[in-house]
């Protein structure tokens, strides 16, 4: 599976949208983009995926690029309850059905 | 809730005690899944298994033994481990490889 790349850290102010990025450089054809967060001491939450276009759902949008070498995690008006580790994953949807967790962008919404 | 329930939510054992954590899913998933997550390092895959059978183990040592007695339940039995296994345990299940995983609360685990 491809490798992804997300900063360390991440600071939103509430209400304001929060923009997450993610590069995926190596992505091939079949691999999907995955996101998902976790708040402190909770299992991971499924936000989102893609595989070229983008796509909106009650939680999110995922702006993937044309050559979907990378990714923008957009939630619209970010709220304290956003706050978490949120991480990029690229699955190529293999045979052995993994997720591969990188270190991920912790976000902080502010007040 | 997710559809993946772990118990027990919190487990303190001594390393000589043998334990198991449970994960249930009525989800109708194929696939399931047992993560470790250690402080402040990123979530590790420790085994996968597929329609119940094991189809990775991620160089996980052997005092974890998992089991998956059928497509609902996975178990992850705990002997003779030690203070550094001390981590929070995940379970995940999913669909397929192109569907969303679902992940259970997880079970802090405590090694004395």
């Amino acid at each position: 599976d491809a490798k992804t790349t997300q900063p360390t850290s991440m600071d939103c102010a509430e209400g304001r949208a929060a923009n997450l990025p993610c590069n995926h450089s190596t992505i091939s054809g079949n691999e999907y983009v995955y996101w998902y967060r976790q708040i402190h001491s909770q299992g991971p939450q499924y936000i989102i995926h893609g595989l070229k276009n983008n796509e909106t759902n009650e939680m999110a949008s995922l702006i993937i690029t044309e050559d979907r070498k990378s990714s923008t995690l957009i939630l619209p008006h970010a709220t304290l309850r956003d706050t978490a580790v949120y991480y990029c994953i690229v699955n190529s949807g293999g045979s052995n059905y993994k997720l591969t967790f990188g270190k991920g962008t912790l976000l902080t919404v502010n007040p | 809730e997710t559809g993946v329930t772990q118990t027990p939510r919190h487990l303190v054992m001594g390393m000589t005690n043998k334990k198991s954590l449970k994960c249930e899913q009525h989800l109708g998933h194929n696939a399931m899944y047992w993560y470790k997550q250690s402080a402040k390092k990123p979530l590790e895959l420790m085994f996968v298994y597929n329609f119940k059978e094991q189809t990775e183990n991620n160089s996980v040592p052997s005092r974890f033994s998992p089991e998956c007695p059928n497509s609902s339940h996975l178990f992850l039995h705990l002997h003779t481990l030690q203070p550094e296994d001390s981590a929070l345990y995940l379970c995940a299940s999913s669909q397929s490889a192109n569907t969303e995983a679902f992940f259970g609360q997880g079970t802090r685990l405590t090694v004395v």
